[in-house]
């Protein structure tokens, strides 16, 4: 069975300031691991996406997460928030043999003037 | 814009009540899936079609069913509503079957509120 964690409902910081967003995941196989982005009354938009060719994925919008197998982490990070990042941002995992994806809770960003 | 589209984007209903959702993957995506989102559950992936076969079911209940058309369009059908059945329900498309690294496009949603 796979599962998702995203430690913290919700994140605030300020505009120019670093986001980590965290994700931990469990799978008993290698896994897949997506980060999406969800803007108010929106759906959800790829983010960016492991696949095992690279330890650290960038994204769009400035993103990137890195891969560390030994933690079980695929944490999402941006070095200067801007206040159009605010949104909520799900981590979702999927293992080769599946074709779900199973998301984490979300994490809702808030970023202040 | 995903190229993936959901009909409609807002629905209020009644308790006991049946209505369809409607989901256009984008184009030549062979995939569609159902997601729900609500407060309570999160993110919850409810049934794959893959060209026009049921190809897997998460967490489904027995009031709703899915298919898709030869056109590749899918549908959501629910049933007996219930107050607990407010949720927003995503439809995503993908290429093929939806394994490995492929990627999950998502409509904006079908907001549904019953009373």
């Amino acid at each position: 069975a796979q599962s998702v964690t995203q430690l913290g409902s919700h994140v605030s910081v300020s505009e120019g300031a670093l986001v980590l967003l965290r994700c931990n995941y469990s799978s008993s196989v290698p896994p897949y691991l997506f980060w999406y982005v969800q803007y108010p009354n929106k759906g959800l938009q790829l983010l960016l996406k492991y696949t095992s060719a690279a330890t650290l994925v960038k994204g769009i919008n400035g993103f990137e997460a890195e891969f560390k197998k030994s933690e079980t982490s695929f944490h999402l990070t941006k070095p200067s928030a801007h206040m159009s990042d605010a949104a909520e941002y799900f981590c979702a995992v999927r293992n080769n043999a599946g074709n779900m994806l199973t998301f984490g809770g979300g994490t809702r960003l808030m970023v202040k003037p | 814009d995903s190229g993936v589209t959901q009909t409609p984007k807002h629905l209020i209903t009644a308790t006991g009540q049946r209505v369809t959702l409607r989901c256009s993957p984008r184009s030549g995506d062979l995939s569609v899936y159902w997601y729900q989102q609500s407060l309570d559950q999160g993110l919850q992936f409810l049934i794959q079609y893959y060209n026009g076969e049921e190809r897997a079911k998460g967490n489904i209940l027995e009031r709703f069913s899915a298919q898709q058309f030869p056109d590749l369009h899918s549908e959501l059908n629910l049933s007996s509503l219930e107050l607990g059945d407010s949720a927003l329900y995503f439809c995503a498309s993908s290429a093929a079957g939806g394994q490995g690294m492929e990627t999950q496009y998502f409509g904006p949603g079908t907001r549904l509120l019953v009373l």
